[in-house]
């Protein structure tokens, strides 16, 4: 089992729909949480970290839920300029300090 | 300063030849990391330094060389590198890989690596 687990993807969306997506890690012992946006040929970028009471930006909501080892990322009203991959990112604790884990990311492609 | 700057953006070369690849933060972070990214995959970690120490080596072939001469700086040094280590080399930052909270990875915008 991976690390870290996301949905397949791609999503393909019009403007101005809902998208929801989902993340599951295997580790309980992880500390913190993030999703990261990457654009073609680009580098990763944080979009928000994720914290158990649920967390909000704009248009983007991230919840995490520490018992069932899930993380979800909603956008509402999705934007042309949203499409991206999106990474769910763990911190796991590891020799030393903590290892920062990559899902496999989500594409996401927002059309007109 | 919250950039993380890697030199060059792009470097072509050949079986034979030794290159390296430059990354440079000024955020007073302690922590330095370097990814290889295939296209449609996921970042994959090769080598962590905290305090300039190097901390976690994923079993990354020696034909990768990391050094890490201050703070500031890392480098990748490769030499004899396969057509299949084509990638994009991420650098990245952290504040400090001790506390979770202080694991925020800071990315550079990569070096885009072609083998011949």
């Amino acid at each position: 089992r991976k690390e870290v687990e996301q949905d397949p993807g791609p999503f393909n969306v019009p403007e101005g729909a809902t998208v929801a997506f989902n993340c599951t890690y295997s580790n309980s012992a992880s500390q913190s949480f993030f999703w990261y946006r990457q654009d073609c040929r680009k580098e990763p970028k944080l979009l928000m970290s994720v914290y158990s009471s649920g967390n909000e930006d704009g248009r983007f909501t991230a919840q995490l839920n520490r018992a069932s080892q899930y993380i979800s990322l909603l956008i509402r009203d999705s934007k042309l300029s949203d499409s991206a991959t999106y990474l769910c990112v763990v911190n796991m604790g590891n020799t030393g300090g903590f290892k920062t884990i990559f899902g496999a990311g989500t594409r996401l492609f927002v059309k007109a | 300063d919250t950039e993380v700057t890697q030199t060059p953006k792009h470097l072509v070369m050949g079986m034979t030849n030794k290159k390296s690849l430059k990354c440079e933060q000024h955020m007073g972070h302690r922590a330095m990391y370097w990814y290889k990214q295939k296209a449609k995959k996921p970042p994959e970690l090769m080598f962590v330094y905290s305090y300039e120490k190097l901390s976690i080596n994923e079993s990354v072939p020696s034909r990768f060389s990391p050094e890490c001469p201050n703070s500031s700086l890392l480098n990748l040094h490769l030499h004899a590198l396969q057509p299949e280590d084509s990638a994009l080399y991420l650098c990245a930052s952290s504040q400090d890989r001790a506390f979770s909270g202080a694991n925020v990875l800071t990315f550079g915008a990569g070096s885009r690596l072609t083998v011949l």
